[in-house]
């Protein structure tokens, strides 16, 4: 069984604090994600990456960087943290086979980090 | 751009069908893919697809409709078990992002 893990569940830390959330998935998958999810919106996609070192910016990357050193970690930092960070995250990852439509495959996810931000 | 909609819940009786509507606006996408998530928990796949059509897995049917720009899930035989949250996704074209609706709450009563 493909298993993602995340450092926390539950998190819970002061304005203006260094934040790091850890990822790690054991199935060898060149792609990791992490998202945020908040009633009524969703997940959305901070960053994403495809290799090690690599990466790219999802739609909300404000205020967050990632950090890629090794194939399976993927770490989200929040530099200086703020209350509208206060967000269910989630980690995910897929492997690669092409761009072929016939390619696709799923996202495993993590269990959630729920961080709170006072 | 690309806008997901799901409606918000939805309610349906233990051991009845019930159908999950998911309509899109988007010039383009890989496939679409329907997860399940329980409260508090991680999403899980379901289903895809690719090309227009039904997909069926076991009690889970997903169905696609791209010139309608319509999909939905199906699940039959509902359980208790199948309370939760089902989320809608596009991959996009170039097959790295994904983007998810708000998801529809189902709740199953006896």
């Amino acid at each position: 069984d493909v298993k993602v893990t995340q450092s926390s569940r539950y998190l819970v830390k002061r304005t203006g604090e260094k934040v790091f959330l850890e990822c790690v998935q054991d199935m060898d998958h060149e792609n990791m994600f992490w998202y945020r999810q908040d009633p009524g919106l969703g997940l959305r996609l901070i960053y994403f990456s495809y290799d090690v070192k690599m990466k790219e910016k999802g739609d909300i990357p404000e205020g967050y960087s990632v950090s890629r050193e090794k194939k399976e970690r993927f770490s989200l930092i929040l530099e200086s943290a703020s209350t509208n960070q206060t967000s269910m995250y989630l980690c995910a990852s897929t492997t690669f086979q092409g761009w072929a439509s016939g390619s696709l495959r799923e996202q495993y996810f993590g269990p959630g980090t729920r961080l709170t931000v006072t | 751009g690309q806008n997901i909609d799901q409606p918000t819940e939805m309610t349906a009786t233990e051991g009845a069908i019930v159908q999950i509507n998911c309509t899109y606006q988007t010039s383009g996408f890989n496939g679409l893919f329907w997860y399940q998530q329980h409260a508090g928990e991680a999403p899980t796949f379901l289903s895809y697809n690719v090309l227009d059509g039904l997909e069926e897995k076991g009690r889970f049917s997903s169905f696609l409709s791209r010139s309608k720009g319509y999909s939905y899930l199906l699940l039959k035989e509902l359980q208790m078990k199948d309370s939760a949250s089902y989320l809608c996704a596009l991959r996009n074209t170039g097959g790295f992002k994904t983007i998810f609706g708000a998801g529809t709450r189902l709740f199953v009563k006896a």
